[in-house]
């Protein structure tokens, strides 16, 4: 199975400020890395599919990047919808695996 | 719009079973893999299992192996997650999620990513 590790476990940022998410696989995924933000009492909603890949009405603040076993999740200038727990997902070996999530909270 | 909604869940006891429904809409089904991921309360995600769009290709996690089996009805546009033997570890919110489907330079692509989620039925396991 396929470990995936995000950290930090919780990064405190104000408005405006970049926010830099890192997941690092236990042995490689290629480029099959998915990024997903959850906010409270909601389902999670898809952000980012192989690796840089926006989805469907995300807006360009966000950003990935990566490929093996280091991904990095950006959001260049933080809006107070952003702040969320973000979580990776790997496609690339069953079982499909999440990392434990990042929580993004205000400063 | 695509709907997903998920009902069955509940209170059963330790050893107990359950059977959860998610009823889709808005797509035509019959063409998606679909999944299931469970959210312990507080804790992250996990997947659970994966149906192809015909039944054809079927996976689990080895945590539920042996014990879920999840199943599809095309006709009804539904998604099934039968539980057996239910443990207090299985206690979770239980999300369908449809997987993500794209097309590029005239070829279209289903990948195991989830693009749309129910809102999730929670399962308590608890005597």
């Amino acid at each position: 199975e396929i470990v995936l590790t995000q950290s930090p476990a919780t990064l405190s940022l104000s408005p405006g400020e970049r926010a830099t998410l890192s997941c690092r696989a236990s042995q490689s995924v290629s480029r099959y890395l998915a990024w997903y933000q959850q906010k409270p009492g909601q389902a999670p909603s898809l952000l980012i599919y192989d690796a840089s890949n926006r989805a469907t009405g995300i807006p360009a603040r966000f950003s990935g990047s990566g490929s093996g076993t280091d991904f990095t999740l950006t959001i260049s200038s933080l809006e107070p919808e952003d702040f969320a727990v973000y979580y990776c997902q790997q496609r690339s070996n069953w079982p499909l695996t999440f990392g434990g999530g990042t929580k993004v909270e205000i400063k | 719009e695509v709907q997903l909604v998920e009902s069955g869940g509940g209170l059963v006891k330790p050893g107990g079973s359950l059977r959860l429904s998610c009823v889709a809409s808005g797509f035509t089904f019959s063409s998606y893999s679909m999944n299931w991921v469970r959210q312990a309360p507080g804790k992250g995600l996990e997947w659970v299992s994966s149906i192809s769009s015909s039944s054809s290709y079927i996976y689990y996690a080895d945590s539920v192996k042996g014990r879920f089996t999840i199943s599809r009805d095309n006709a009804k546009n539904s998604l099934y997650l039968q539980m057996n033997s239910l443990r207090a570890e299985d206690t979770a919110v239980y999300y369908c999620a449809r997987d993500f489907r794209y097309c590029s330079g005239g070829s279209c692509y289903s990948i195991e990513v989830f693009d749309y989620w129910g809102q999730g039925t929670l399962v308590t396991v608890s005597s």
